[in-house]
């Protein structure tokens, strides 16, 4: 079955530490991954693509298919990155229907 | 572009009442999506459509939950009769149609209260 994990609700980091936030799947095919940000009351942003292999906002986020992880980390966490953070899956076939995991709350204390 | 467009941004309902909810997607996009958001069950798929017509609505609770898409630039969410437990954000997303690498394009939701 398509699957999404995130396993942590809420990370809380100090300004400037580093950050990992968590993500697994469960995909039979070639996975296609997102990171979706959701500031307070905001929509969903779309944050990274695996397959463009970029840098936005300092993330950045490695598709690792020996451990079927997509983690996303920045070395220097900011107050401003607190926020929703979804993990999501593409599940393949002829649309563009996502997995979503249950999102990580990242707090990040002055 | 001016992105998903969604309306109204917030809707207080009693019980009982019928809610219609609206999105416009991005120009040129194919694909619709409508997704529910609570503290207690997070962002839930309700229906997706593909070129107007509904692919899978599998996510839809139940029968008071319908939704439309009549054109390419326009559909809506109706509930009927609402209910109290119906009280969520509701986002509107679009995206193309056989481009699974590009993701998809939120609206800015629809914050529901039925009372």
């Amino acid at each position: 079955a398509q699957r999404v994990t995130q396993p942590e609700k809420l990370l809380s980091v100090f300004k400037g530490a580093p950050v990992e936030l968590k993500c697994n799947y469960s995909y039979s095919g070639s996975p296609e991954l997102f990171w979706y940000v959701q500031y307070s009351r905001q929509r969903l942003q779309l944050l990274l693509r695996h397959i463009s292999r970029e840098s936005i906002k300092g993330f950045t986020a490695d598709l690792n298919k020996g451990e079927t992880s997509f983690h996303l980390k920045k070395p220097f966490a900011q107050e401003e990155d607190s926020a929703m953070y979804y993990c999501a899956l593409n599940g393949g076939g002829a649309t563009n229907k996502l997995i979503f995991g249950t999102g990580t709350l990242l707090a990040v204390q002055p | 572009d001016a992105g998903v467009i969604q309306s109204p941004r917030h809707e207080v309902t009693e019980m009982g009442q019928e809610v219609t909810l609206r999105c416009k997607p991005i120009s040129g996009h194919n694909s619709l999506f409508w997704y529910r958001q609570t503290m207690m069950r997070g962002l839930e798929l309700l229906i997706y459509f593909n070129n107007n017509v509904p692919i899978d609505d599998s996510g839809m609770p139940e029968d008071r939950f319908s939704a439309k898409m009549p054109n390419a630039s326009f559909s809506t969410l109706k509930i009927q009769p609402s209910e109290p437990r119906d009280s969520a954000v509701y986002f509107c997303a679009s995206s193309l149609a056989h481009g699974r690498r590009v993701g998809q394009y939120f609206g800015p939701g629809t914050r529901l209260t039925v009372l």
